[in-house]
């Protein structure tokens, strides 16, 4: 199976901030990797498919970027509304595994 | 607007079956690969299913393989999950969720859920 992991687990930043997170395959899955946000209690929704490719109707502040083992999602000016869990997945080949999460919290 | 609604979710005993239910509209699903994933109290997330669009390929974790069986009716417009054999490690909370296009596991649209708690 790929092993999917992420750094940081949490972070803590500012209304306004720009945060990057960081996922990594255990090994190359080409832009087979998506991300999702999480809120508290809630589904889970799709922000990114194909590394970098937005999901229909997600803000343009969400970019993603990598290929091979390294990918990076970055949210450009922190909002509100932004602060979440993120996971990272890819879809390679089955089963599909997740990153554990990154949680952002405010500062 | 795409709406996926999964029910069937309770309390069952260790060892008990439980079939959940995921009801889809807004779109039509029998051109649409669906997965079931899943996700315990305070823990990440889990795929756990897969299903084509006319059930010819099934995949399954192996952490379910054996207990779970996943089917679909594209009349009813419906997915399914028939847990069996439930273990106290599989109280989660679980999730259909479509595939964007035809690569099996790239989601792009989830239901809000049914919790399936296992105890004694």
């Amino acid at each position: 199976d790929i092993q999917m992991t992420q750094s940081p687990s949490s972070l803590s930043a500012s209304v306004g901030d720009r945060v990057t997170i960081t996922c990594r395959a255990s090994q190359g899955i080409s832009n087979y990797l998506a991300w999702f946000q999480q809120k508290p209690g809630k589904a889970p929704k799709s922000l990114i498919y194909g590394a970098s490719s937005l999901q229909s109707g997600v803000p343009s502040k969400f970019s993603g970027s990598g290929s091979g083992t390294d990918f990076t999602l970055t949210i450009s000016s922190l909002q509100p509304e932004d602060f979440a869990t993120y996971y990272c997945q890819q879809y390679k080949t089955n089963p599909f595994t997740f990153g554990p999460g990154t949680r952002v919290d405010i500062k | 607007e795409v709406q996926l609604v999964e029910s069937g979710g309770g309390l069952v005993q260790p060892g008990g079956s439980l079939r959940l239910s995921c009801e889809a509209s807004g779109f039509t699903f029998s051109s649409y690969t669906m997965n079931w994933v899943r996700q315990a109290p305070g823990k990440g997330l889990e795929w756990i299913s897969y299903i084509s669009t006319i059930s010819h390929t099934i995949y399954y974790a192996d952490s379910v393989k054996g207990r779970f069986t996943i089917s679909r009716d594209n009349a009813k417009d419906s997915l399914h999950l028939q847990m069996n054999s439930l273990r106290v490690e599989d109280t989660a909370v679980y999730y259909c969720a479509r595939d964007r296009n035809v690569w099996a596991g790239e989601f792009d649209y989830w239901g809000r859920g049914t919790l399936v708690t296992v105890s004694s």
